[in-house]
């Protein structure tokens, strides 16, 4: 099993739908990353996080400790969003452990 | 400000022979992390640097991998006799200080597209 698990593993929305891609983990860690890589592109840190909530425009992070899980939202959701979603948790020791990744697809 | 940089863009060597990869992290940044994303895969883990510590080197796959890291900046990657397997991007990323219990962000550079044929 892995550390770090993703769903769903591919989602295809359409413009302006609200979409919800979760990460659970079963490690302690100290933080969790969600991270953006475009095709061909570079990775793009969007949040780290290791309580609460967090907003970034149109982004929206949470994290439960208790329950080892966290979700990143997308509102109002736009073909530039089109990209991998990663998440990814430090352990103790600052080594990231990564999750598969959430290929999205926005249709116009 | 600069962001993390790495070279080669690119890099095709043939099977056997040793490659050189280099990483600029952000000035200030005593951390410095080596991923590896491989066609298909996941991003792993190789090697960690934080300041003048021993390097975290857990990830690393074999002895045919090694870093450093000079004067607390530059970072070289060098794979020995390298691979078909090697072939991957290689992602260098910096952060802050980090000790145990505190993180922060991790910023990444663009990665060396290493092909080994």
């Amino acid at each position: 099993k892995n550390e770090v698990e993703q769903s769903p593993q591919n989602l295809t929305a359409q413009e302006g739908e609200f979409i919800t891609i979760n990460c659970s983990y079963s490690v302690g860690i100290s933080a969790l990353h969600w991270l953006q890589q475009h095709p061909g592109g570079g990775i793009v840190s969007l949040f780290m996080l290791s309580s609460g909530k967090k907003k970034h425009g149109r982004l929206i992070a949470t994290i439960n400790i208790q329950e080892k899980h966290s979700s990143l939202h997308i509102t109002a959701s736009h073909p530039r969003d089109s990209a991998v979603y990663i998440c990814a948790v430090m352990e103790y020791g600052n080594k990231l452990v990564f999750g598969a990744g959430t290929i999205l697809r926005v249709k116009s | 400000g600069a962001g993390v940089s790495q070279s080669p863009s690119n890099k095709v060597t043939e099977k056997g022979k040793d490659v050189e990869l280099r990483c600029d992290p952000i000035s200030g940044h005593t951390a410095l992390y080596w991923y590896r994303q491989s066609l298909g895969q996941g991003l792993e883990f190789l090697i960690y640097f934080q300041g003048n510590s021993a390097p975290d080197k857990s990830g690393l796959p074999s002895d045919r991998f090694s870093a450093e890291r000079t004067g607390g900046s530059v970072s070289t990657l060098t794979i020995q006799r390298t691979q078909q397997e090697d072939s991957a991007v290689y992602l260098c990323a910096s952060s802050r200080f980090t000790f145990s219990g505190t993180s922060y962000e991790q910023y990444f550079g663009p990665g060396t597209r290493l092909t080994v044929t």
